[in-house]
């Protein structure tokens, strides 16, 4: 089994602050690594596919990028709607895991 | 658009069964992949299986395997997560989400709790 373990565990950060989030890959995964981010009484929402690839609708301010064994997202200027949860998740094989999730909130 | 509504979640005995389904719309749902993925309330993401497309191939979590069976109805866009042999540790918020290397779409999960 895959383990992503994300860094840090949770983030108190300042509106319009950058925020970088890691997920390192027990094993390589290539690029087959995603990122969500989920708010309180909220399903998860996809953010990034294929480490760097923006879904649609996502504002440009989240990025992603990494391939092999790390990853990072990054938040450009910290909105105040971007308190949440973030977790990765990985697609290069079974059984699929999830990062155990980064918790951003705002100073 | 994309909609997903998951129902059949409430409170089991340990030891017995539930059958979960997903009722998806707004979308061709016989040419995607799908997945169970729960979440204990307040605690992280755990994935729970996968069906492919044509429901040929499963993929079950160590932690559910064997117990869990993932199943589709293409004809009637439906996914189906039959639980059984619940534990305690199964209660949790079980969400579908619909496949594209990540997932997608996301139902608003419907919540199982395992309780004597």
């Amino acid at each position: 089994e895959i383990v992503l373990t994300q860094s840090p565990d949770s983030q108190s950060v300042t509106p319009k602050e950058r925020v970088t989030i890691t997920c390192r890959a027990s094993q390589s995964i290539g690029r087959s690594l995603h990122w969500y981010q989920q708010k309180p009484g909220q399903s998860p929402k996809l953010l990034i596919k294929y480490a760097s690839q923006s879904f649609s609708g996502v504002p440009s301010r989240f990025s992603g990028r990494g391939s092999g064994t790390d990853f990072t997202l990054t938040i450009n200027s910290l909105e105040v709607e971007d308190a949440a949860t973030y977790y990765c998740h990985q697609s290069d094989s079974f059984p699929r895991t999830f990062g155990q999730g980064t918790t951003v909130e705002i100073k | 658009q994309v909609q997903l509504v998951e129902s059949g979640g409430g409170v089991v005995q340990p030891g017995r069964s539930l059958r979960l389904s997903c009722q998806a719309s707004g979308f061709n749902f016989r040419t995607y992949a799908m997945h169970w993925v729960r979440q204990i309330p307040g605690k992280g993401l755990e994935w729970v299986a996968v069906i492919t497309f044509d429901g040929d191939n499963k993929f079950y979590a160590d932690s559910v395997k064997g117990r869990f069976i993932i199943s589709r109805d293409n004809s009637n866009n439906t996914l189906f997560l039959q639980l059984n042999s619940l534990k305690t540790d199964d209660t949790a918020l079980y969400y579908c989400a619909r496949d594209l290397g990540g997932a997608d779409h996301w139902g608003q999960g419907t919540l199982v709790t395992v309780s004597a």
